[in-house]
């Protein structure tokens, strides 16, 4: 059974870089689509973007100039960077596989990690 | 950017009950690109319905959903101890992918 698991730091400082690490295991990397999503304190859902297997990718407008997503499948892994971090970035980070192509659901998703912005 | 928007904020109900909960948005989708998730405290959400009316696999038959171009909904036909949650609808027709701000179901 596939198996998603976040890592990285829990306190990133205001204008830093926030770097995430989501291991895949349990089965492989294939031909699916890999995605970031995040929930804010008292906040909903908010969709990062994703990466293809082609490593491709697509990213939410309102965080586009500031995130990248990648893909290292020899290590069966998929990452997220989210730089000039501010306050409004702290929220729990999920890592989740796309179920097909690009129009797909979410639907295996990793526990989550939370992220806090302070100095 | 489609914009979710889900009714109520938080529904008070006792087990057993039936739950309804909805989704509204702010232009067409697809009825093949609309999902509804589950959250339990302390858990990361769980896919309960995709394609708007398929349910993910394990899902209980109790959970069933339903709509079609703006106006979505997700009937819990009898509620049971373990579906008092957070739920939230998610558009994935179009960039950027959007989620509702999510529907609480708690105990009444």
């Amino acid at each position: 059974q596939m198996q998603l698991q976040e890592s990285g730091p829990g306190l990133v400082k205001p204008s830093d870089t926030l770097s995430l690490t989501c291991t895949v295991s349990g089965g492989s990397l294939g031909t699916y689509y890999w995605g970031w999503i995040r929930l804010p304190p008292g906040k909903g859902l908010e969709w990062i973007g994703y990466v293809s297997y082609t490593g491709s990718t697509d990213y939410n407008p309102s965080l586009k100039s500031r995130v990248t997503i990648s893909l290292d499948t020899s290590k069966k892994q998929f990452s997220l960077n989210l730089n000039s971090v501010t306050a409004a970035d702290t929220a729990v980070y999920y890592c989740a596989r796309l179920s097909g192509t690009t129009f797909s659901a979410f639907d295996i998703w990793g526990q989550g990690t939370m992220v806090t912005v302070s100095s | 950017e489609i914009v979710l928007t889900q009714s109520p904020g938080t529904l008070s109900l006792s087990p057993g009950e039936r739950a309804t909960l909805s989704c509204r948005a702010s232009q067409s989708v697809s009825t093949s690109y609309f999902a509804w998730y589950q959250q339990r405290p302390g858990q990361a959400p769980r896919l309960l319905v995709y394609g708007t009316s398929n349910r993910a696999t394990g899902i209980a038959d109790r959970f069933n959903g339903g709509g079609s171009g703006t106006d979505f909904t997700l009937t819990i036909s009898r509620l049971e101890p373990e579906d008092f949650a957070v739920y939230y609808c998610q558009q994935y027709g179009a960039s950027p992918r959007t989620f509702g701000q999510g529907t609480k179901v708690e105990i009444k």
